[in-house]
C-alpha cells in the first residue's frame, strides 16, 4: 500500500534561511508523482512543486526546490531565503499511476513552519 | 474566476440533521474528488469521481453520498450527521491527461456538528 511519512510535525526557521522539510514516501509503482501543497492559517491549499517518478532533474520552483532520492524514497522540500509569509502547513502527497488509474493522491500528515523575524 | 469553488464555506448543524455541500469547476477537469480534513490537519481522500463515475471510495460510512451530475460537478450529501462528521470537506479536481495531474483545490467547508 502506497504511504506517506513527515516526520516532522513542527519546524522553526528563521527569517532569510533556508529550511528543509522531510518526506518518504512507500509505493511499489514504479510510475509515481510526488507534490508539495502548502496550507496558509486561512485554510486554502496551494500547489507548490511536482516530482515525477521518471524525471532526471530535481523540480525547482522559484524559491521551492525538491530534493529527490529515489533510491531511498525520499522527496525533501527545500525552502530558501525563508519569508514570514512562509510560515503555514506544508504537506508531502503521492500520486500512483497503475495501481489507481492516477485517481488517487494520498497525503503526508504535514509538517507545521514558523518562520521568526 | 475561481477554478473550484464549492459552497458553503461554513456549515453548522445539529446532529441527526442531513446536509448537503456543492462543488463545481471550471477547469475542464475530468475528474473530481473530495477530501476530509479533521481536527489534527490530516487530509484523507473519501470520493474520486472520473468523467461522473465513481472510481474510488474509501469506505466511506455509507451516510456520504456523493453525486456527480455531469463532470463539473461533484455533491457530497450528508445524512444523520454525526459529531465525527465535524471537519473541513476540500472538493477537488484535476485531469488524467499526460502530466502532473495535479489537484486544484476548493477552499473547503467548514463543518460543525453540534
Amino acid at each position: 500500500a502506497q504511504k506517506i511519512t513527515q516526520t516532522q510535525p513542527g519546524m522553526f526557521v528563521q527569517e532569510k534561511e533556508a529550511v528543509t522539510l522531510d518526506c518518504t514516501y512507500d509505493t511499489s509503482d514504479p510510475s509515481y508523482g510526488l507534490f508539495w501543497y502548502k496550507q496558509p492559517s486561512s485554510g486554502e491549499m496551494i500547489f507548490l512543486i511536482y516530482q515525477g517518478s521518471y524525471d532526471q532533474q530535481n523540480a525547482t520552483e522559484g524559491r521551492y526546490s525538491l530534493n529527490f532520492q529515489k533510491a531511498r524514497k525520499s522527496a525533501n522540500l527545500v525552502i530558501s531565503a525563508s519569508q514570514l509569509g512562509d510560515s503555514a502547513m506544508y504537506f508531502c502527497a503521492m500520486r500512483e499511476g497503475r495501481n489507481t488509474g492516477g485517481f488517487k493522491t494520498i497525503f503526508g500528515a504535514g509538517t507545521r513552519l514558523f518562520v521568526k523575524a | 474566476d475561481t477554478a473550484v469553488s464549492q459552497t458553503p464555506k461554513y456549515l453548522v448543524t445539529q446532529m441527526g440533521n442531513d446536509k448537503s455541500i456543492k462543488c463545481e469547476q471550471n477547469l475542464g477537469h475530468d475528474t473530481m474528488y473530495w477530501y476530509k480534513q479533521d481536527s489534527k490537519k490530516f487530509l484523507k481522500i473519501m470520493f474520486s469521481y472520473n468523467n461522473k463515475e465513481l472510481i474510488i471510495n474509501e469506505t466511506v460510512p455509507n451516510r456520504f453520498s456523493p453525486k456527480s451530475p455531469d463532470k463539473a460537478h461533484l455533491n457530497l450529501h450528508i445524512n444523520s450527521l454525526e459529531l465525527g462528521d465535524s471537519a473541513v470537506y476540500f472538493c477537488a479536481s484535476s485531469t488524467t491527461d499526460r502530466g502532473r495531474k495535479k489537484l486544484f483545490f476548493g477552499s473547503g467547508t467548514q463543518l460543525s456538528v453540534l
